[in-house]
């Protein structure tokens, strides 16, 4: 089963308003969490990394007062798209990092698609 | 993290092993080899991950050459819900850097 979860999968919203997606990890701790922005035919880009109790750390070119991350406990990142546009329509990803014996694998949540009208 | 090179796209019939190659030449001796699959509109869904030996598990066999500059995914009977595009990443495994930088991956169809 699946051992990270996002909401909502899908939301569709109008230009300027606000939208928050919802990353837990489901059954282990996760103080790093990271979000994708994957646009059609394309790659998964990297935007930034969600730190529990720390500020985010944003990748070169995402503008941190445009996608808000919160990180307020272990198993819960949230990333705000706020004053979304069109240009921000987008399949949203997080995932969370789950140690096993010595090495770690990175679960992947189911992804959120948001357009924007 | 090294770099890695992947066809862009491959076919095989349903019931055959479909074997996906990658290279990753600059890998070096702390870095892991690992798979990733991500059907479409869906997350990427881990596959294995493998430093120097060969592993196995119930979705896949990972072949690493001797000298760790390739590796081989096999799906040993593909089905149709094995289409998807597949990403081939080398990382450090090590601490706490967990960042995924994903290239362009194989896009595997599966024919009936």
């Amino acid at each position: 089963g699946a051992v990270v979860s996002q909401h909502p999968s899908w939301v569709i919203c109008k230009s300027g308003t606000s939208v928050k997606i919802e990353c837990r990890s489901l059954d282990f701790q996760a103080t790093t969490m990271f979000w994708y922005r994957q646009f059609p035919k394309q790659s998964l880009m990297l935007m930034a990394t969600s730190n529990e109790g720390s500020k985010a750390t944003y990748e070169q070119g995402v503008e941190k007062d445009k996608f808000l991350i919160n990180h307020a406990s272990l198993t819960l990142s949230t990333l705000t798209v706020t004053s979304a546009h069109p240009e921000d329509s987008s399949f949203y990803i997080c995932s969370a990092p789950r140690w096993t014996e010595n090495t770690g694998e990175l679960f992947f949540g189911e992804g959120s698609r948001l357009t924007v009208l | 993290d090294a770099k890695t090179t992947q066809p862009t796209s491959m076919d095989c019939a349903e019931g055959r092993a479909a074997n996906l190659p990658c290279n990753h030449s600059t890998i070096s001796g702390n870095e892991y080899v690992y798979w990733y699959r991500q059907i479409h509109s869906q997350g990427p869904q881990y596959i294995i991950h493998g430093l120097k030996n060969n592993e196995t598990n119930e979705m896949a066999s990972l072949i690493i050459t001797e000298d760790r500059k390739s590796s081989t995914l096999i799906l040993p009977h593909a089905t149709l819900r094995d289409t998807a595009v597949y990403y081939c990443i080398v990382k450090n495994s090590g601490g706490s850097n967990y960042k995924l930088t994903f290239g362009k991956g194989t896009l595997l169809t599966v024919n009936p």
